[in-house]
């Protein structure tokens, strides 16, 4: 399987714990995207990298909140002292970064679900 | 002010028949790209289809096809013979063009299901 890979599907964590998770996008792509979704909403941006660099970071993403993109391939996503609001799927997209810029389709796995007790 | 605007939470359509799901966008950017996504319950989001603000016309992958009317701001998807696959969410999103315009903005998505 070739497609953007997330780990772990589910994550059970009591309030005020660290979660991590991981993403493996596709292996050409270097641009990888982090979106939350809560129940019954449009998934909302987190943040994205070009290769290694983080290009853009969205208000929603707090200081407990920190990606990384080591070395361009994977990345991962760490909250710290988690929230009850933090209860959300967390997915991760990848695309190209050439070409038609505006063209290139976003590329998504199946997501984390974070439930926070 | 919404970007991106799904004004039908939920849609019923007979199984073989063809269903249009709403969007209408709004952005001061003349470059810009839209895109349709399906989300199953398992989750994960499928590209279906896209449509660049300065392609001249509607774009089409198989089954679905995007009705663009630009002066309105509206990129509505038609789904054409309908399948009990179909039922899922959809969602539209806008990509901005730009140096800052690399993430995709969602509407609240639809709900489509398919009647056998």
């Amino acid at each position: 399987d070739t497609g953007v890979s997330q780990d772990p599907r589910h994550k059970i964590t009591k309030r005020g714990q660290n979660v991590t998770f991981r993403c493996d996008p596709i292996s050409e792509h270097n641009r990888l995207y982090w979106y939350r979704q809560t129940l019954g909403q449009g998934p909302e941006f987190l943040t994205y990298f070009q290769n290694e660099a983080q290009l853009e970071k969205s208000r929603l993403l707090s200081d407990r909140f920190s990606a990384e993109r080591p070395k361009g391939s994977f990345s991962t996503l760490e909250i710290q002292r988690t929230e009850q609001g933090d209860s959300a799927m967390y997915l991760c997209a990848s695309s190209l970064a050439h070409g038609d810029r505006a063209r290139q389709p976003q590329h998504f796995g199946d997501g984390t679900r974070l439930s926070i007790l | 002010a919404q970007k991106i605007t799904q004004t039908q939470p939920g849609m019923f359509v007979q199984e073989k028949e063809a269903v249009t799901l709403d969007c209408t966008y709004d952005t001061s950017d003349p470059s810009y790209g839209l895109f349709w996504y399906k989300q199953p319950s398992s989750g994960e989001m499928i590209f279906l289809i896209y449509q660049g603000s300065y392609d001249q016309q509607n774009a089409t992958e198989g089954r679905y096809s995007l009705n663009f009317q630009k002066a309105r701001k509206s990129a509505n998807l038609v789904i054409s013979a309908s399948q009990l696959g179909d039922s899922a969410m959809y969602f539209c999103a806008m990509r901005e063009g730009g140096n800052a315009g690399n993430m995709l903005t969602f509407g609240g998505g639809t709900r489509l299901m398919v009647k056998p």
